[in-house]
């Protein structure tokens, strides 16, 4: 049973620069959360995606942007890339969500920006 | 809003030492609590959970009891291994609207066990 699946594992980028990341969920798992994770820090929130919408989102600007197909698969969009974008972006699966529903995580992507 | 704080590390411990790392929340309404860990170069791994007051989890011979008075979730374990040397990151997950729950994660203790 495949876990989390995230690719690229790590990518360098440029300053103004676009990225998409993919996350390929749990099998069975229908809910798809991002998080970044700067050096030393705790996962900050991003957004969830439940059946191709957006439900959530956390205190994260316009330039992150994200889809869900409906194989449940996700990507992560950040344009205008900054240097303070540079993190470990995690990509977590779960069942249509009740509060004690515990997150299963990818490996990241582990994103430079230079 | 939400928020976990839990103790700095970094966290140095012989083997077959007893490990306290003290996590406390603030929430409104009634939260889960997460301990999760992470090992170097992987994502975050679910250790263990309690979802209402009171309630004790626990995995691989850590332990932490939601402790409603004192909005506590502290984690123990009474010997570590050379092998627990990890980050580890307490959570709460409490209703954000529209349907969706999220985490809110403390800023982790790395912790380091010598054999």
């Amino acid at each position: 049973d495949a876990g989390v699946t995230q690719s690229p594992t790590h990518l360098i980028k440029t300053r103004g620069q676009q990225v998409t990341l993919r996350c390929s969920p749990k099998s069975g798992h229908d809910t798809v959360s991002w998080y970044q994770q700067a050096l030393g820090q705790g996962p900050q929130f991003i957004f969830q995606y439940y059946e191709e919408e957006e439900r959530q989102r956390g205190n994260f600007p316009d330039r992150f942007s994200g889809h869900q197909f409906p194989n449940y698969s996700s990507e992560l969009n950040v344009n205008a890339l900054l240097l303070g974008d540079s993190a470990l972006y995690l990509c977590a699966s779960s069942l249509a969500s009740g509060v004690g529903s515990p997150l299963h995580f990818g490996n990241g992507t582990r994103l430079t920006v230079t | 809003g939400d928020s976990v704080t839990q103790m700095e590390g970094p966290v140095t411990l012989s083997e077959e030492a007893f490990l306290t790392i003290n996590c406390t929340y603030t929430a409104t309404g009634y939260p889960s609590l997460f301990w999760y860990v992470q090992y170097p170069g992987e994502g975050l791994q679910l250790l263990l959970k309690a979802t209402k007051a009171d309630d004790k989890g626990s995995n691989k011979g850590f332990e932490a009891t939601y402790r409603k008075e004192t909005t506590s979730f502290h984690l123990e374990k009474g010997s570590v291994q050379v092998s627990d040397s990890a980050v580890y990151f307490c959570a709460l997950s409490a209703y954000s609207g529209a349907g969706s729950y999220q985490l809110t994660f403390g800023k982790g203790t790395k912790l380091s066990v010598i054999p």
